[in-house]
């Protein structure tokens, strides 16, 4: 079964302090490992899209990372507006099913 | 500006009552989708549409319907068949191509009394 799992569940950061997230993924036949910020009350909004092993990307204070096995979102030097769930998500080749979401990681960072 | 819109914001809703959550784009994306989001767990996928006037069932779809009519639209009902309807919906939209980024709408907070 394909299954999507984030650690830690919650991180809290001072500001400026840097770390990475976790996203690990059994998927059959990966095809593109998907990155989303949300905000409390809000929807989900895209961030990345990896899609093989090796890829890197960047965003300002974010950089995700792709393995065969694990993906990583690594925030550098964060500051207070970062404070987000980040989610992240498998892709598969079936057609409507074809994410299968994590339980997202809950970042606070504080000033 | 391109988007997705969701309406309302926040329903309340008695037991035994049907009600619809709206679901609205202008992104001309054919595929459009429905979550579920509950505390601690991942999304889950209630419905999903990749042309007008056909959709399919995801992985909870039991208690809701769906319609699509207009390409821009795709209206949840949430039925009083739903045993546990209180949860954050999400509609997202993307293109054709599988699988591709989704853009998501801001949700509506479904709660019942």
């Amino acid at each position: 079964e394909d299954q999507v799992t984030q650690s830690p569940e919650a991180l809290r950061l001072q500001e400026g302090e840097s770390s990475s997230l976790n996203c690990s993924y059994t998927v059959s036949g990966l095809r593109g490992l998907f990155w989303y910020r949300q905000d409390p009350g809000k929807g989900p909004e895209f961030l990345f899209t990896l899609y093989s092993a090796g890829e890197e990307k960047e965003k300002e204070r974010l950089k995700a990372t792709l393995t065969k096995k694990e993906s990583f979102l690594h925030i550098t030097a964060p500051k207070p507006e970062d404070s987000a769930t980040y989610l992240c998500a498998g892709g598969r080749r079936d057609y409507g099913q074809n994410f299968v979401f994590g339980p997202g990681t809950r970042l606070s960072v504080l000033p | 500006d391109g988007g997705i819109t969701q309406s309302p914001k926040y329903l309340f809703r008695k037991e035994g009552q049907n009600v619809t959550l709206s679901c609205e784009q202008n992104l001309n994306h054919d595929a459009m989708y429905w979550y579920r989001q509950d505390p601690g767990q991942g999304l889950r996928l209630i419905y999903y549409s990749q042309i007008v006037n056909d959709f399919q069932k995801g992985d909870i779809a039991e208690g809701y319907s769906v319609s699509r009519e207009k390409k821009e639209s795709f209206p949840l009902t949430v039925t009083s068949a739903q045993k546990n309807p209180t949860a954050f919906y999400l509609c997202a939209s993307s293109i054709l191509v599988s699988p591709h980024e989704q853009f998501f709408g801001p949700g509506t907070r479904l709660t019942v009394l």
